[in-house]
Formats: C-alpha cells, sequence, structure tokens
C-alpha cells in the first residue's frame, strides 16, 4: 500500500496568513493526488484534484503543486471559514490512501 | 443535484451484522464507480471497498476482506456494504463516495455518512 505522510498534523495561523501543508507519497504517485477539506460533522469536500486543479467553486486562494512523491497544499490568505481539517489523497492505487489531516485552526 | 445519502448506521454488538445503504440521485449511476470510506471518532479518512459501475471488480482494505460484502443495485441506484463479525474497531462514520467511471478519477462527492457503532 502507498503511505501518505502529511504534515503538520495542527497549525494555528492568523487571518491572513499564508500556509502551506506538505504530503509525502511512499512512492511515486504521478499526478494522482487529492486534496479535501472537513469540517466538524461535514463530509469531506474534494478542493483539489490532479496536483493543482482546483473544483468548480472552489476559491482561487486555494492552489496545489508537486509531483512525483512530494506534494504542497496552500492557501494565499487564511480566512476564518477555512478553519476544517485538511487531508491528501492518493489515488494511483488502490487502496487508495489519506494522509493523517492537518487541522487548521485561528490563532 | 447530485444527492448520496447513507443510511443504516447504528449501535450494534461486537459480532453482529449490519447492512449499509447508499440512496444516489442526480446523477448517472451507471456512469460511476463507486466506494465507501469509513472515518473512526476523532481520526482520519480510511478507504474501505470499491464496486465498479457493473460490479465486475470489488476491491476491499484488507482490514475488511472477508468481513464486509459491497453490492449495488443499478436499477435502484443504491449502493450497500454488508457487514459480518463486526468488532469495535469498526465503529465509524461510513461515508459512500462516487468516482466517474474511466481511467482514475478522483472521488468527487461523498454523502453525509451513517454512523456505526460496535459496543456490548
Amino acid at each position: 500500500d502507498i503511505q501518505m505522510t502529511q504534515s503538520p498534523s495542527s497549525l494555528s495561523a492568523s487571518v491572513g496568513e499564508r500556509v502551506t501543508i506538505t504530503c509525502q507519497a511512499s512512492q511515486d504517485i504521478t499526478n494522482y493526488l487529492n486534496w479535501f477539506q472537513q469540517k466538524p460533522g461535514k463530509a469531506p469536500k474534494l478542493l483539489i484534484h490532479d496536483v493543482s486543479n482546483l473544483e468548480t467553486g472552489v476559491t482561487n486562494r486555494f492552489s496545489g503543486s508537486g509531483s512525483g512523491t512530494d506534494f504542497t497544499f496552500t492557501i494565499s490568505s487564511l480566512q476564518p471559514e477555512d478553519i476544517a481539517t485538511y487531508y491528501c489523497q492518493q489515488y494511483d492505487n488502490l487502496p487508495y490512501t489519506f494522509g493523517q489531516g492537518t487541522k487548521l485552526e485561528i490563532k | 443535484q447530485v444527492q448520496l445519502v447513507e443510511s443504516g448506521g447504528r449501535l450494534v454488538k461486537p459480532g453482529g451484522s449490519l447492512r449499509l445503504s447508499c440512496a444516489a440521485s442526480g446523477f448517472t449511476f451507471t456512469d460511476y464507480y463507486m466506494h465507501w470510506i469509513r472515518q473512526a471518532p476523532g481520526k482520519g479518512l480510511e478507504w474501505i471497498s470499491y464496486i465498479s459501475s457493473n460490479s465486475g471488480i470489488i476491491k476491499y482494505a484488507d482490514s475488511v476482506k472477508g468481513r464486509f460484502t459491497i453490492s449495488r443495485d443499478n436499477a435502484k441506484n443504491s449502493l450497500y456494504l454488508g457487514m459480518n463479525n463486526l468488532r469495535a474497531d469498526d465503529t465509524a462514520v461510513y461515508f459512500c463516495a462516487r468516482e466517474a467511471a474511466g481511467v482514475l478519477h478522483p472521488l468527487d462527492y461523498w454523502g453525509q455518512g451513517t454512523l456505526v457503532t460496535v459496543s456490548s
């Protein structure tokens, strides 16, 4: 199985600050990497697919980059509504696997 | 609009059985593969099973293989998860999610989940 190592596990930042989350795959997953946002009691919401493709309706404050095994998710200017847990996920191979999650809080 | 609505979760004793359902609407069900993913309380996401659009390909995570059975009824636009020999560590919210059929597409829409609690 492909292991996804996501960091940090939690992050506290100020409104307006730039936030970066990293995700490392245990093997090359090409570009089959998604980012999800999950708010408490809700289903995960797909934000970015294939490393850097923003889903329709998702704010362009969110962006993704990377290739192979190393990926990054960035919020350019943190807003209060961005408070959530974020997960990376690979779908290069079954079983699909997720990072451990990054819980984002406002400082 | 796209809707995936899970049901069937409840409190069940260890060793017991349960069948979860996921009702799909707002899209052509047969154009999509379907998945079950679960989330233990306060924990991360764990993919557990996949079924292709015509049920020809089925996959399971090792943690549920031999105990869980995924199925779908395309005439009823419904996905199912049969769960046997339940254990305490199966306690989780169970989500269904769709993936467009074809070569590698993301899990683009998820239901709200149904809670399964395994406890004596």
